[in-house]
């Protein structure tokens, strides 16, 4: 079985400050991570994945992505939030093939203050 | 490239009418395809898959159904709408493999009245 858990549901940052998103999981399997970003009323985007490559992986829009194996963590990170990145983000696992094979995060939602 | 369409965007339909959503994808041949329900400030629900034509698993027992009349089309339906079906609907596709990630169609809010 996998899960994933994203510790936190809101997450408010000023702008031009730092982002940290968090994300765990539990898999049986060596899994393949993904973080994709919805605003209101769109659908999901893909901003990055982790297919056991490198264990940085960077996406679009400067966010970029660790995954630590020990920790079973997969954590966003962007260096200087922008307002355009207020939306919801999701992290989820994929542990095998097959089309029920995606575990979805709650989400969290990013603030922006300005 | 692969595009996946989505409509309507939005839908406004009375209690006890039916409802049918229609996605479809270009560019790839015999995807993986998904239904996902998310409702208001709640994460994604998989309602339907499907890995071929009228190949359709159901994860949630509930008032929809759904339809793959072909390769790349996925038809999400209802009968008789309860006001518990509101909520934005989501078309995903992937491909066929291991660990493939998810494209998603833009979204159909629907709103039961």
């Amino acid at each position: 079985a996998q899960s994933v858990t994203q510790l936190d549901s809101h997450v408010s940052v000023s702008e031009g400050t730092p982002v940290l998103l968090r994300c765990n999981y539990s898999s049986s399997y060596s899994p393949s991570l993904f973080w994709y970003v919805q605003h209101p009323n769109k659908g999901l985007q893909l901003l990055l994945k982790y297919t056991s490559a490198a264990t940085l992986v960077k996406g679009i829009n400067g966010f970029e992505a660790e995954f630590k194996k020990s920790e079973t963590s997969f954590h966003l990170t962007k260096p200087s939030a922008h307002m355009s990145d207020a939306a919801e983000y999701f992290c989820v696992v994929s542990v095998r093939g097959g089309a029920d094979g995606l575990t979805f995060g709650k989400g969290t939602h990013l603030i922006i203050q300005p | 490239s692969q595009t996946i369409h989505q409509w309507p965007a939005t839908l406004v339909q009375p209690v006890g009418s039916p409802l049918s959503l229609e996605c479809t994808v270009e560019g790839t041949s015999n995807p993986n395809l998904y239904w996902y329900r998310q409702a208001a400030g709640r994460g994604l629900q998989l309602l339907f898959y499907s890995v071929g034509i009228g190949q359709i698993s159901s994860e949630v027992p509930q008032n929809l159904s759904a339809s793959r009349p072909q390769d790349r089309q996925f038809i999400l339906s209802s009968k008789k709408l309860l006001l518990s079906d509101s909520g934005f609907y989501l078309c995903a596709w992937t491909l066929i493999g291991l660990n493939t990630e998810a494209f998603f169609g833009q979204g159909t809010r629907l709103t039961v009245v």
